[in-house]
Parts: structure tokens; sequence; C-alpha cells
């Protein structure tokens, strides 16, 4: 069975440019989740979406978006790039979105550098 | 505001011996813990959960230990190999949403 796919596995940009970043979510999982990890840091919550619908957000600013497909697929796009914006997208998906959701099944990563 | 905290960042055992990773979270809110386990140039593995209602967990050589009043877990793996030797991210939530991670402690277990 295949995991959770993410791509691309590596690309730079520079400044100010826009990225897209995909998700495809193990077979059955309606909810997926976009975490940041920088370098050296634990992993952190951008965004979690179920059934198309944002159900929630952390605390990241509007240049971050993102949206789930009708087959529960994801993108996260990031606008106007910062060098801060460097670090390792993961996506992860689950079962459902309500509580207890039970563990997240992640990816291997998009590995984004801002030059 | 980091409201997980894994104070070492590495740690160095014996093979065969027992490893302890600590883990302080400061959101009494919090019901609910997993720990993960990430290798190299892969996405986080998830290892072993704990709801709040409980104080202790076991699967295999893992067990995780939740202690509410200090607002600490630790998780114990006995006895250790080498091929535990990764990074070890412990994470909290509220509800089993959105999780919140560790920087992550660095396990070495020497042959």
């Amino acid at each position: 069975d295949a995991g959770v796919t993410q791509s691309p596995t590596h690309l730079i940009k520079t400044r100010g440019q826009h990225v897209t970043l995909r998700c495809s979510p193990i077979s059955g999982h309606k909810s997926v989740s976009w975490y940041q990890q920088a370098l050296g840091q634990g992993p952190q919550f951008i965004f979690q979406y179920y059934e198309k619908e944002e159900r929630g957000r952390g605390n990241f600013p509007d240049r971050f978006s993102a949206r789930q497909f009708p087959n529960y697929s994801s993108e996260l796009n990031v606008n106007a790039l910062l060098l801060g914006d460097s670090a390792l997208y993961l996506c992860a998906s689950s079962l459902t979105a309500g509580a207890y959701t039970g563990e997240l099944f992640f990816g291997e990563g998009s590995r984004l550098t801002v030059l | 505001d980091q409201q997980v905290k894994q104070n070492s960042p590495s740690l160095s055992v014996q093979e065969g011996r027992i490893s302890i990773l600590n883990c302080d979270y400061t959101n009494s809110m919090f019901d609910y813990f997993l720990w993960y386990k990430k290798y190299p140039a892969e996405g986080p593995t998830f290892l072993i959960s704990i709801s709040s209602i409980k104080d202790k967990n076991e699967d295999g050589r893992f067990t995780v230990f939740l202690n509410k009043s200090a607002k600490h877990l630790s998780l114990h793996i006995v006895p250790s190999q080498p091929g535990d030797s990764a990074v070890y991210f412990c994470a909290a939530s509220i509800t089993g949403n959105q999780f919140y991670f560790g920087t992550g402690t660095s396990l070495t277990v020497i042959p």
C-alpha cells in the first residue's frame, strides 16, 4: 500500500517567488495536515483539511494557503517567499478529523530552499 | 511559545540497556500524546501514544509514561537496539487534531 506521497522532494526558489507543494494521502484517509520543520526544530502545524474544508490553521502568515481536492489530495501554496521559509514541509494524513484522529502518517517531505 | 519541550538534544546508550527520553509540556489542556521516530531523509513514523486518562502504555519494547501533575512524559525503550538510533519527537494535542511537537532528541545506541 502506498504511503503519503509528496512532490517535489526538493526545490530551490528565490525570494519573492511562489511555490506549490503537493500531497497525496494514504488511500482511505480523508484528512490532510501540513507541517513546517525548520532545521533543528520540531514540526510546526500549518493547516489541517478534512473533506475539502479547513479544520485548523497554525500561526502562519496569510502568504501560506492550502486546499484539499475531492480525491483528498492537497496543495500547500506559499507566496512572496522569504529566506525564513526555507524548511522541510511535511504532509500527514489521518483517517478522520474529529476528536482523536489517531496517529498522523507522514510523507517524506518537500525540502524547500529559498535563496 | 514552545508548549512542548525536549530539553535533551541528544542521548547515547549502550545496546541492551534502557533508553529514557523525556518531554515536558506547559498546556494543561493537552489530552493526547504521541512519540514519533525520524530517520534522516524520511518523514516521522508513529511509535506509541497515550491519552490523558492513562498513566502508562506499553507496546513491545516501548513504554510511555505520563505524569499529568508534573506535565511530563517519558519514553522507555528496553532493551535498546542499534536500529533504534534516530531522532525522537514527542507531540501533544487537544482532542487529537493539531499537534504540537518538541524539538527532538537524537538517540544513539552504541553496539
